[in-house]
């Protein structure tokens, strides 16, 4: 069936580095695309969504890319700090159509972790 | 301050017996979720709703129903549950423009033996 992936499911990086993380989706009917972050014992905690007709979006320190061509999601995080240490999760939504209505349905990807080591 | 709660959140029961998670959100928003989290599955969405008496299956439903009797409430019932939903739940909520922007709960572990 279809679903959202990830490629690499740990990532370790120095205090101070740029991290990257991926995420591959299969189904092409997706339209809107959100990263989450899961500190240890706790909910997910939104960090930053993109729609299907943009390819890159910028929030505080983080980016987002969006390639449809190969069905592919990024993660950027600059200048990444040991306080992003966490499970980041990219999720799915199909049909989330124009102004704003939505579906509901939301579809994860199984997380990588990321460590900031200081 | 801006909150979802979920009761209780941990509990250990037996097979078969019912039991009911509570969810409640005062931020009066539309859209409501509930997601079990299991290692190596990530986060799976069971039902959800985007209004009072408005429900979905998400991908994970069997087992588990929902209610929306009230804007701010959601609870997930397990009539009958069994170890294999031994996990833990999120609830989750959101207004309908704000599709990124779900807040969730502190989430409820559930182990039945």
């Amino acid at each position: 069936g279809e679903s959202v992936g990830l490629h690499l499911p740990t990532l370790s990086v120095q205090e101070g580095d740029n991290s990257i993380i991926n995420c591959a989706y299969s189904n092409s009917a997706s339209d809107y695309f959100i990263w989450y972050k899961q500190e240890s014992g706790k909910g997910p905690q939104f960090i930053i969504d993109i729609r299907s007709n943009m390819d890159k979006r910028q929030g505080q320190r983080v980016t987002v890319l969006l390639n449809k061509t190969v069905k592919h999601l990024s993660l950027q995080i600059a200048a990444t700090q040991p306080g992003d240490s966490a499970v980041y999760f990219c999720a799915e939504n199909i049909g989330s159509g124009a102004g704003g209505t939505s579906y509901g349905k939301l579809t994860f990807g199984q997380g990588t972790i990321l460590t900031v080591h200081p | 301050e801006a909150q979802v709660t979920q009761n209780p959140r941990y509990l250990i029961t037996v097979t078969g017996k019912k039991l009911t998670v509570t969810c409640s959100q005062n931020m009066n928003h539309e859209y409501m979720s509930w997601y079990r989290q299991d290692p190596g599955l990530g986060l799976r969405q069971i039902y959800y709703s985007m209004n009072v008496e408005v429900t979905d299956k998400g991908d994970v439903p069997e087992g588990y129903k929902v209610s929306r009797k009230e804007k701010r409430n959601f609870p997930l019932i397990l009539e009958s549950p069994s170890p294999n939903q031994t996990s833990l739940y999120f609830c989750a909520s959101r207004n309908r423009n704000g599709m990124g922007t779900q807040y969730f709960g502190p989430g409820t572990r559930l182990l039945v033996l």
